[in-house]
């Protein structure tokens, strides 16, 4: 079945650690995107990709780094510097150009130990 | 700053009670407007897409619609299968997309 696939579900960082969370889709699609979902918010853009090797921040890039090496792949590290990263990450995909509807993976849950 | 403001935060219905959900935007040049279901712990999943004020799109037991300033996703009839909190989308002309906070249903039997 084609869709978008995250890991781990659940992830624990430990202070001053770099994580990264996986994301990998078999759509096809050009665009792939990283959100951050907090409750009691919507979701909140940190980085996208219209094509391989090329990616722009969102809104909040701060403490986040991505690559997209592949087409296919689309990894969100969460750096130490990002003080706050307790959150759920969502990952999302869609054909690119005017098209926007997005496709989401299943998520990841990252949490401070 | 776009804002896009869903309400109420939750609605509680019983069973076969019809209701309405509300995402209302600022006007500064819509693309389009995106409904998304989710499940706690799941990713959305897509629903409706509208583009402009007047047209109406139907699945099942919901029918969402747009005007100028607003979307409602209207609910006929509710199941228990149909709790989950709903997200509205908006793109604006410059490609901006901005999600609303959701609504989180509960229908009871």
């Amino acid at each position: 079945d084609g869709g978008i696939t995250q890991s781990p579900k659940y992830l624990f960082r430990k202070e001053g650690q770099n994580v990264t969370l996986s994301c990998e889709q078999n759509l096809n699609h050009d665009a792939m995107y990283w959100y951050r979902q907090d409750p009691g918010q919507g979701l909140r853009l940190i980085y996208y990709s219209q094509i391989v090797n090329d990616f722009q921040k969102g809104d909040i890039a701060e403490g986040y780094s991505v690559s997209r090496e592949k087409k296919e792949s689309f990894p969100l590290t969460v750096t130490s510097a990002q003080k706050n990263p307790t959150a759920f990450y969502l990952c999302a995909s869609s054909i690119g150009g005017a098209e926007e509807k997005l496709f989401f993976g299943s998520g990841t849950q990252l949490s401070v130990l | 700053e776009d804002q896009v403001t869903q309400s109420p935060e939750a609605l509680r219905l019983q069973e076969g009670e019809s209701s309405s959900l509300n995402c209302s935007y600022t006007v500064s040049g819509l693309r389009g407007l995106f409904w998304y279901r989710q499940d706690p712990g799941k990713g959305p999943e897509f629903l409706f897409t509208l583009y402009s004020a007047g047209e109406e799109k139907e699945k099942e037991r919901l029918k969402a619609t747009l005007t100028k300033k607003e979307s409602f996703l209207h609910i006929t009839a509710p199941k228990p299968e149909d709790s989950a909190t709903y997200l509205c989308a908006v793109q604006y002309n410059n490609n901006d997309m901005r999600f609303g906070a959701g609504t989180r249903l509960t229908v009871k039997p």
